[in-house]
This record gives C-alpha cells, sequence and structure tokens, in this order.
C-alpha cells in the first residue's frame, strides 16, 4: 500500500464553522506533512511531524492546529478561518524527514471558506 | 540553507517533440532531488528522483534528469511528449532537513 488517504476531498466552511482534515497512510512513514497550495502556486510546507512530534511549524497562523495521534494518521484542525485559506491542502509521508526517501502525497482537500 | 530555481513558468511543445525542464538547485550539503508532476486538482506524483547514485535519472513515463554538480542542475526531459504530459512539473531540492519546492513549471502539449 503506497497510499496516502485524505478526507474529505472537497469541504466548504463558513468562517464561523470548526471542521476538520484527516489524513492516513500506513507505509509505516516516520515524517507526515501538512502543505497549503494556492492556484498556480508550488505547495507552501505547514507542518512537519516526525516521529509523532511536532517538529516545524512554518509561522502558520493559530487558526490551523495539527494533530498527530498516531504514526498513521495526521488531522489538521481548522476554525475561523478566513475566506484567504481557500486552497488545495496536500497531505505527504516520508520514511523520515528529509535526506534521500521521497514524500508520497496524498490527493488533497479542496478547502473553500465562504 | 537550500533553493531550487525553475527557469521557466511555461513550457509549451507540441505532440511527439522533445521536452527539456530546466531546473536549477543551491544546497549547502550534497542535496537529493526530485521531479514531481501535479495533474488539475490532483496531488503530486513522484517522477523520479536523484540521490548521489547515477548522474543520469531515469523515472516513469519515459522522462529523465541529468545532475550536473558543476552547472547546479538538474534537468527533466523526455524525448517525445504526449498529450497526457500536459501538467504541472515541480523540482525539488531535499536536504538533510526538509523539502524546499520550486515555483513549477507548467508544461502544455499541441496536438
Amino acid at each position: 500500500d503506497t497510499e496516502v488517504t485524505q478526507t474529505p476531498k472537497h469541504l466548504v466552511m463558513g468562517m464561523t464553522n470548526k471542521k476538520s482534515l484527516k489524513c492516513e497512510q500506513h507505509m509505516g512513514h516516520r515524517a507526515m506533512y501538512w502543505y497549503k497550495q494556492k492556484a498556480k502556486k508550488p505547495p507552501e510546507l505547514m507542518f512537519v511531524y516526525s516521529y509523532e512530534k511536532l517538529s516545524i511549524n512554518e509561522s502558520v497562523p493559530s487558526r490551523f492546529s495539527p494533530e498527530c495521534p498516531n504514526s498513521s494518521l495526521l488531522n489538521l484542525h481548522l476554525h475561523a478561518l478566513q475566506p484567504e485559506d481557500s486552497a488545495l491542502y496536500l497531505c505527504a509521508s516520508s520514511q523520515d524527514r528529509g535526506g534521500d526517501t521521497e514524500a508520497f502525497f496524498g490527493q488533497g482537500t479542496r478547502l473553500t471558506v465562504v | 540553507a537550500q533553493s531550487v530555481t525553475q527557469l521557466d513558468s511555461h513550457v509549451s511543445v507540441s505532440e511527439g517533440t522533445p521536452v527539456l525542464l530546466r531546473c536549477n538547485y543551491s544546497s549547502s550539503y550534497s542535496p537529493s532531488l526530485f521531479w514531481y508532476v501535479q495533474h488539475p486538482n490532483k496531488g503530486l506524483q513522484l517522477l523520479l528522483k536523484y540521490t548521489s547514485a547515477a548522474t543520469l535519472v531515469k523515472g516513469i513515463n519515459g522522462f529523465e534528469a541529468e545532475f550536473k554538480k558543476s552547472e547546479t542542475s538538474f534537468h527533466l526531459t523526455k524525448p517525445s511528449a504526449h498529450m497526457s504530459d500536459a501538467a504541472e512539473y515541480f523540482c525539488v531540492v531535499s536536504d538533510r532537513h526538509d523539502m524546499r519546492f520550486g515555483a513549477g513549471t507548467r508544461l502544455t502539449v499541441k496536438p
């Protein structure tokens, strides 16, 4: 199984809503990532978990809250988002952080904030 | 510090002609380099990777890339473009800690 599964595929939420994005992998990878991708732009790193511990937070606003319940799961909790947060949110995993191990990406969650 | 520059934001080729997507990198360490492809509204798929073994790397779908340390380049090529190659391509550099993406090159393939 070389898949990273993200749910939901699409999400529309109001600015006062609370929602969560989910990501799952069963490849035994120890690093998991959240990226944000705006249209016609490259993915921007948001968070990195390594061995279930948050190792990088790229100055992301607190309305985004990551969680890694176990080595296979990664969540992104969303609260009080702004319309400019509308984007494709990509989850990825790799055997370890950095180095020569490639990342496997999910299909993404298309988020629209209204 | 590491960075990657994709020299063309958009490349347009005719079906059956060669493809060249250019990438230059900067890294303080011996980097690993990757090319990913992204079709519209999809995730990213790995095309190929360089990890200090052979400098000419073959990937999926007929793509290959050559690592040239003297030129700090890792250009992606394909001998003959197919309509299904139309997509966004990202060059990625990775050192001991993290991956950094280039800005992307949009490949258009004309019939």
